[in-house]
This record gives structure tokens, sequence and C-alpha cells, in this order.
């Protein structure tokens, strides 16, 4: 069972446009939403992180909006860069009892073209 | 510098050898995991350790044995019964309890041949 779906597996933009990319869950009580960025052959690093207590968080060239009755979140990544070009991770988790369990969508991979 | 580090980057063994994958970390974070990695595959947890001395199975557990003897070591060991280890390995880890964020080293490619 895949508690994290993430679309689209990948993604072509051209520079200077907007990549968004979303992520469903289905367990109701995560309350923690990260996003992941990594780069080839490197490991993942935290790019952006939102609760559920708001429906959006910008942090520079990013943002996360979140639909909490939808059980949707997503990454908006403004003005995008060919050095914005990685793959993209969601992640959910709950906090209490084994709130270390981060579960990961698939990836999606971001290529920004010149 | 503080950090996670893994080594080595690259791995190779011949299938049926147990092999280990070292992860340290100077954060002086009390939890630490590792996943695996495979293409379109996403991260699936292996393992995680909350303290020292004890660690629990994540989600693909069988074939994979871990320790975890002192705060800042937490190494993994890929036995012969996995029947697909050739992946990349990603150790991580977080400061402790009602903590999320997670810190990631680079990773270390095993190829079983």
């Amino acid at each position: 069972q895949q508690q994290v779906k993430q679309s689209p597996q990948s993604l072509i933009v051209q520079k200077g446009g907007i990549s968004i990319i979303n992520c469903a869950y289905e367990n109701t009580a995560f309350d923690y939403f990260p996003w992941y960025q990594q780069f080839p052959g490197k490991g993942p690093a935290l790019l952006i992180a939102i609760r559920p207590d708001v429906s959006e968080k910008k942090e520079g060239r990013f943002t996360i909006s979140f639909n909490k009755s939808a059980k949707q979140f997503s990454l908006h990544i403004m003005d995008s860069q060919p050095g914005d070009s990685a793959t993209y991770f969601c992640a959910a988790s709950k906090s209490g009892g084994s709130n270390y369990k981060l579960t990961f969508g698939k990836g999606t991979l971001l290529t920004v073209n010149p | 510098d503080g950090g996670i580090t893994q080594s080595p980057k690259y791995l190779f063994r011949k299938e049926g050898q147990n092999v280990t994958l070292s992860c340290e970390q100077n954060l002086n974070h009390d939890a630490m995991y590792w996943y695996r990695q495979d293409p379109g595959q996403g991260l699936r947890l292996i393992y995680y350790s909350q303290i020292v001395n004890d660690f629990q199975k994540g989600d693909i557990a069988e074939g994979y044995s871990v320790s975890r003897e002192k705060k800042e070591s937490f190494p993994l060991t890929v036995t012969s019964a996995q029947k697909n280890p050739t992946a990349f390995y990603l150790c991580a880890s977080s400061i402790g309890q009602n903590t999320d964020t997670q810190y990631f080293g680079p990773g270390t490619r095993l190829t079983v041949l």
C-alpha cells in the first residue's frame, strides 16, 4: 500500500517557468510534510516542510501548498532555474509513537531547460 | 564540520558475501536511519534506531542487520540472505523524539556481482 503518491514522475520546464509537483496521502494522522531535493549521486537534502496548521509556506522561490481536506500537498518552484534540475521527493510522518518514520513518495525528476 | 559520513562511496562485492556499510554522525543526534533507494522506487526504510543499543525494523528489513553500540555510529550489514542487494544506500539522522527533520549522508552505492 503506497501511502504517499507523487506525480508526475518526470517534469520538463523552461527556465523562468513554474514547476509544480503534487503529492497525495492516505493516513489522516500524518502531521509533518517535508520536501527533499536530491542531485545525482548525492543524499537528499531538506528543502522545505509544512505542518497542517497552515495552508501555505514560502521560502524564497519554493512554496508548499497544503490542502488538508483533500489530503494533498504540492511544491511550487517559481522562476525555475537549470540549477533546480534534480529529483524531488515528498514525504509524510506522524508525531508520537514511531514518529521517526518518514514515508516517501517515489520522486519526481525535474529538468529545467536553459 | 558537522554532518553525516558514509563510506565507502562505491562498494563492490561478490554474490554470497556479507558486506558492512559505515555511517557516522557528529551532530549529536539520537536517532539514525538506513534507507535503500532504487530507481523509480523512492526511499524505503530498512532499519532505524532511536537510542543507543536499540533499533527497530523498517519496511524492508529482511536480509539486513544493524547495530547501535555508539551514539555516533549505525553500521548496516547486507547479508547473503538479501536477494537483490544492488542499490544506493542512504543513512540519515535526526535530533530525536518529537523532531522530524532527517539529515542524510552522501550515500553508498553497492554493486553485487
